[in-house]
């Protein structure tokens, strides 16, 4: 069964620092792309980054751009994202999802909140 | 960038009846690279359809997507009360991928 656990959210200041992971079991994580997607509170959804297998080839969306970076451990089959200078309108639930088309498995997600 | 738009922005149906949802691209979606997610409260969306009409893993077959170019629809043949929810439609053909804003099921 695929698994995937999101850990590292909470509460934070404007301009503060989080660091979200994601574990992953039950497929092949080494060859699998994987994205973040976030959801503000009763607002749609919005993908704010993906990386490819080997960790080489990452996007991330415009709004995150130079302040998110996304990364992996395929030895820990874990996914990361690290966020700096968090902004209010940062604040989401941010979901773990396995692929880069279409989204096959979801985590539960981690709540974001950015708040003074 | 592709923007989707689905109608209606609430559906009132009751159990039993048939849901028809529309999601509308801007653009031409190229190879039908459209999927529809479920989500309900507190919960994580769901895969329901990829490639326009192919039924994700253990979906039941009273959920059916159709359409192609810039028109989809999601039909749920017979509504059953764990139906009623949250419904996005999102496309991966072109980047960025976006998903559409949702239209919720809602129990008349």
């Amino acid at each position: 069964e695929v698994q995937l656990v999101e850990s590292g959210g909470g509460l934070v200041q404007p301009g503060g620092s989080l660091r979200l992971s994601c574990a992953a079991s039950g497929f092949p994580f080494f060859n699998n792309w994987m994205t973040w997607v976030r959801q503000a509170p009763g607002k749609g959804l919005e993908r704010v980054a993906y990386i490819n297998e080997h960790g080489y080839e990452t996007y991330h969306v415009d709004s995150v751009r130079g302040r998110f970076t996304i990364s992996r451990d395929n030895a820990k089959n874990s996914l990361y994202l690290q966020m700096n200078s968090l902004r209010v309108e940062d604040t989401a639930m941010y979901y773990c999802v396995k692929g880069i088309g279409f989204f096959d498995a979801w985590g539960q997600g981690t709540l974001v909140t950015v708040s003074p | 960038e592709i923007v989707l738009t689905q109608s209606p922005g609430t559906l009132s149906l009751s159990p039993g009846e048939r849901a028809t949802l529309s999601c509308r691209a801007s653009q031409s979606v190229t190879s039908n690279y459209l999927a529809w997610y479920q989500q309900k409260p507190g919960q994580a969306p769901r895969l329901l359809i990829y490639d326009a009409f192919t039924r994700a893993t253990v979906i039941p077959d009273r959920f059916s997507g159709s359409g192609s170019g810039a028109d989809f629809t999601l039909t749920i043949s017979r509504l059953e009360p764990e139906d009623f929810a949250l419904y996005y439609c999102q496309q991966y053909a072109s980047s960025p991928m976006t998903f559409g804003q949702g239209t919720r099921l809602e129990i008349k």
